[in-house]
């Protein structure tokens, strides 16, 4: 069983909807816990990072963790086009950068 | 300012044959990473560099892959002999350190085929 597991998608969605991302973990070590998007053929982009529990915003963007539950969650409100690209759930013990164990990526489109 | 530059971006070999990857990060960092994405996957962790000294290589196949990073800046990552199971994605990051609140950026990878 693979330390990160991430909803594999992939999801098709019409502009403007709500789109929830998911991964769930098994090391309760992990204290930072991201999010990265990649476009095709690019490299990842971190969109946003959260040290332990809580939500954070960003925009359109909303990371929440349960630690207790080893669940976080990506949510994009009023989805673009633009937000069409493969989503990548990241953890790491003691830093945003570092060794990061990844997700094996949940692919979006978004449909005008 | 330049991002992490990797090159080359494709590359085609025959199994057996060597190949060899390199990495220029974003200037100051000194932190930098060896990543590789399978299809379909996300990356793993290959080896990573403090300034010269490779502080973490335990996912690096020793028995065929070496990397080296001279001066703490330009990284190169090697392969010799390849194997078809090669075949992936080899992406570059590089970030500021490895202490909290830095992020690590990642260059557009080297997609290598092994035939």
């Amino acid at each position: 069983q693979k330390e990160v597991e991430q909803d594999p998608g992939p999801l098709s969605v019409p502009e403007g909807a709500i789109v929830s991302l998911n991964c769930t973990y098994s090391n309760s070590a992990f204290q930072y816990f991201m999010w990265y998007r990649q476009y095709s053929r690019k490299g990842p982009e971190l969109l946003m990072y959260t040290y332990s529990s809580g939500n954070k915003e960003d925009g359109r963007f909303t990371a929440q963790v349960d630690k207790s539950s080893k669940y976080i969650s990506l949510f994009i409100r009023d989805s673009q086009p633009s937000d069409s690209a493969t989503y990548l759930c990241a953890m790491s013990y003691n830093t945003n950068a570092g060794k990061s164990t990844f997700g094996d990526g949940t692919t979006l489109t978004v449909k005008p | 300012e330049a991002g992490v530059v990797q090159s080359p971006r494709y590359k085609i070999i025959e199994k057996k044959q060597p190949v060899a990857f390199w990495c220029n990060p974003i200037s100051g960092h000194n932190t930098l990473y060896w990543y590789r994405q399978n299809l379909g996957q996300g990356p793993e962790l290959l080896i990573r560099y403090e300034n010269e000294e490779a502080v973490d290589d335990s996912q690096l196949p020793k028995d065929r892959f070496s990397a080296e990073r001279l001066k703490g800046v330009d990284s190169t990552l090697k392969i010799q002999p390849a194997e078809l199971g090669d075949s992936a994605v080899y992406l570059c990051a590089s970030s500021l350190g490895s202490i909290p609140n830095t992020e690590a950026f990642f260059g557009q990878g080297t997609r290598l085929t092994v035939v």
